[in-house]
């Protein structure tokens, strides 16, 4: 089966760093995608991962470890226009998206 | 190319109308997704398409979905005999095997569903 856990809600503060994190269970793994999504419209491509280790691009970097089925989203020097939800999707033929966990930043 | 578009943005209907909407995805794309997102979730896979062939379907999608890509460029869902539960956000997505690594599937807007 597939099954995809992040949690539901986080809060920060600007100008923090931020870590999200994503649990999966899939066979036929084939990369791991994080995507943001603000409130109303569509999801944008953030970042894949098929091997492991730190990708990073800009404030956003996304790790992988495969063999413990575990990801996670790192968010530096945050900005009030990062609140939105992130979600975390496992590739075989398709995507399957986690639930997406929804990020306040305040000021 | 605009990107992956969406219509109508906006549908509302009474429960037991039929109701179609439509994708048009980016050009070279020759892979077309449809999934269905409700408040606080995210999006649910519902059918595929590489070119004009529909290669899975979702368990979720029951006898009244029904999904074409008649020519392997835009397509089409359709829901027979609307239900409440069928209020959602239907979002379409393409991508292109091969480049899927750097750029992922790439969203449109979503048509936003409301059975009343």
């Amino acid at each position: 089966g597939q099954n995809i856990d992040q949690p539901t809600e986080m809060t920060a503060t600007e100008g923090a760093i931020v870590q999200i994190n994503c649990t999966y269970q899939t066979s036929g793994f084939n990369g791991l995608f994080w995507y943001q999504q603000h409130a109303g419209e569509a999801p944008t491509f953030l970042s894949y991962n098929v091997l492991d280790g730190l990708e990073e691009k800009g404030r956003f970097s996304s790790f992988l470890s495969r063999s413990k089925g575990y990801s996670y989203l790192l968010l530096k020097e945050l900005q009030m226009k990062d609140s939105a939800s992130y979600l975390c999707a496992d590739r075989t033929n398709k995507l399957i998206f986690g639930t997406g966990t929804l990020l306040a930043v305040q000021p | 190319d605009t990107g992956v578009s969406q219509d109508p943005r906006h549908k509302i209907t009474k429960r037991g109308q039929n109701v179609t909407f439509r994708c048009d995805p980016i050009s070279e794309h020759n892979r077309l997704y449809w999934y269905r997102q409700t408040l606080g979730q995210g999006p649910e896979f519902l059918t595929y398409f590489q070119n004009e062939a529909q290669l899975e379907k979702s368990r979720l999608l029951s006898d009244r979905f029904s999904a074409e890509r008649p020519k392997g460029s835009f397509s089409t869902l359709e829901i027979q005999r609307t239900e409440q539960g069928d209020s959602a956000m239907y979002l379409c997505a393409s991508s292109l095997v091969g480049q899927i690594m750097n750029y992922g599937y790439t969203f449109g807007s979503g048509t936003r569903l409301t059975v009343v």
